[in-house]
């Protein structure tokens, strides 16, 4: 058990610039979460898929915002022409799924990114 | 899910146990109460959950009071790496839409 990995585990950008961070799970999750943490708050969710299939979005996620999971594995998080305001910790987490009350979430030590 | 109030900050002194307790008077009784960590600089890290029984795992222990409205996390010797943010969360579905507050900031002194 390698646990997730997230890379890179920081970023700097200028504004209006694109960004994407990597998130590699659990090899046997199937389940595979998005979380934005900003300083001083608890993580706040953005998405999840099942697999492949994007199942949920958090209404956090604008249209800016792209999470992919192309062959069920690793997943990608693009935000386009971002803003001073999207700066925060992105974590990943993954999970086996299951039954949704016995749920464990394992996190990766996410990608800190920095708008300037 | 549930609104959880917990103490934003706490003390305790390294080899004692430390008790941090978590509000949640408006829980449902399909609703769990779930416990996460975050050390500084990293992800959170489960802990421990429960439904209505005590419950008890090499990390920690989970008080839940007979009306459910409370909580408690014991860790029975708290160590200087148990320092961390404590998340209590109460929660159905423990996976897709985790809410978690600004917790408890537990620092274990030497």
């Amino acid at each position: 058990d390698t646990g997730v990995s997230q890379d890179p585990r920081h970023k700097i950008t200028k504004r209006g610039q694109n960004v994407t961070f990597r998130c590699d799970p659990i090899s046997e999750h199937n389940r595979l979460y998005w979380y934005r943490q900003t300083l001083g708050q608890g993580p706040e969710f953005l998405t999840y898929f099942q697999n492949e299939a994007q199942l949920e979005k958090s209404r956090l996620l604008s249209d800016r915002f792209s999470a992919e999971r192309p062959k069920g594995s690793f997943s990608t998080l693009e935000i386009q022409r971002t803003e001073q305001g999207d700066s925060a910790m992105y974590l990943c987490a993954s999970s086996l799924g299951g039954h949704a009350t016995n749920e464990k979430l394992f996190f990766g030590s996410g990608t800190q990114l920095s708008v300037l | 899910d549930a609104k959880t109030t917990q103490p934003p900050s706490m003390d305790c002194a390294e080899g004692r146990a430390a008790n941090l307790p978590c509000n949640h008077s408006t829980i449902s009784g399909n609703e769990y109460v779930y416990w996460y960590r975050q050390i500084h600089s990293q992800g959170p890290q489960y802990i421990i959950h429960g439904l209505k029984n005590n419950e008890t795992n090499e990390m920690a222990s989970l008080i839940i009071t007979e009306d459910r409205k409370s909580s408690t996390l014991i860790l029975p010797h708290a160590t200087l790496r148990d320092t961390a943010v404590y998340y209590c969360i109460v929660t159905r579905t423990s996976g897709s839409r985790l809410t978690f507050g600004e917790g408890t900031q537990l620092t274990v002194n030497p």
